[in-house]
């Protein structure tokens, strides 16, 4: 069974400040995804990671994927507030034919303060 | 298009009663899922739809819920005889085919909350 696990579940920086999120699952996937979810708002498509090194930029965000290690990381650079929400990775489960299931971690709830 | 959305965007309702959910997908998108998010949680897989057919429904889902999409675009989700524990975002997500990167994308959510 594909778990996901994010890690950390909470995390408060400073504005200016850079951290990064990591998110591992359990199996082999082939797809991964990074979302942002506002507080009451539906989930945001963040970025789409399809291959063994794929790293991928917008902003102060950039997501990186190593399928060998099946780690994917979030880093934030120079947090400003607008960035405060949950983000969440989600990994595709490679079952039988074409019927996949996203499978998601908790999320990780940033709060970007002054 | 405006992308997908989701009707009602709140319902609170009786235990024991029953309610349903619409979603209109993005019009070429012939995927449709939906999920269940309660608070601090990652979304629940409950089921997805490619076209008209029902491909997968989640185990842990129980009789109580039943969905369709009868013509291949809009969804239903009904709950019947609710539960406090069926509380919860209930999101619909609608993609392309095989073609593209296969992301996922998401109405605003319909809130239930039964008492």
């Amino acid at each position: 069974e594909l778990k996901v696990e994010q890690n950390p579940l909470f995390l408060s920086m400073q504005e200016g400040k850079n951290y990064t999120i990591y998110c591992n699952y359990s199996t082999t996937s082939d797809r991964l995804y990074w979302y942002r979810q506002d507080p009451g708002k539906s989930l945001e498509s963040l970025f789409v990671l399809l291959s063994n090194g794929a790293v991928k930029q917008e902003g102060r965000l950039m997501a990186s994927l190593d399928t060998k290690a099946r780690l994917s990381t979030l880093h934030i650079t120079a947090a400003v507030h607008d960035l405060s929400a949950t983000y969440f990775c989600a990994v595709f489960l490679p079952n039988a034919g074409n019927n996949r299931k996203l499978i998601w971690g908790l999320g990780t709830s940033l709060a970007v303060n002054p | 298009d405006t992308g997908v959305s989701q009707d009602p965007r709140h319902k609170i309702t009786k235990r024991g009663q029953n309610v349903t959910f619409r979603c209109d997908p993005i019009s070429e998108h012939n995927r449709l899922y939906w999920y269940r998010q309660t608070l601090g949680q990652g979304p629940e897989f409950l089921t997805y739809f490619q076209n008209e057919a029902q491909l997968e429904k989640s185990r842990l889902l129980s009789d109580r819920f039943s969905a369709e999409r009868p013509k291949g675009s809009f969804s239903t989700l009904e709950i019947q005889r609710t539960e406090q524990g069926d509380s919860a975002m209930y999101l619909c997500a609608s993609r392309r085919s095989r073609l593209g990167p296969g992301e996922l994308f998401f109405g605003e959510g319909s809130r239930l909350t039964v008492l």
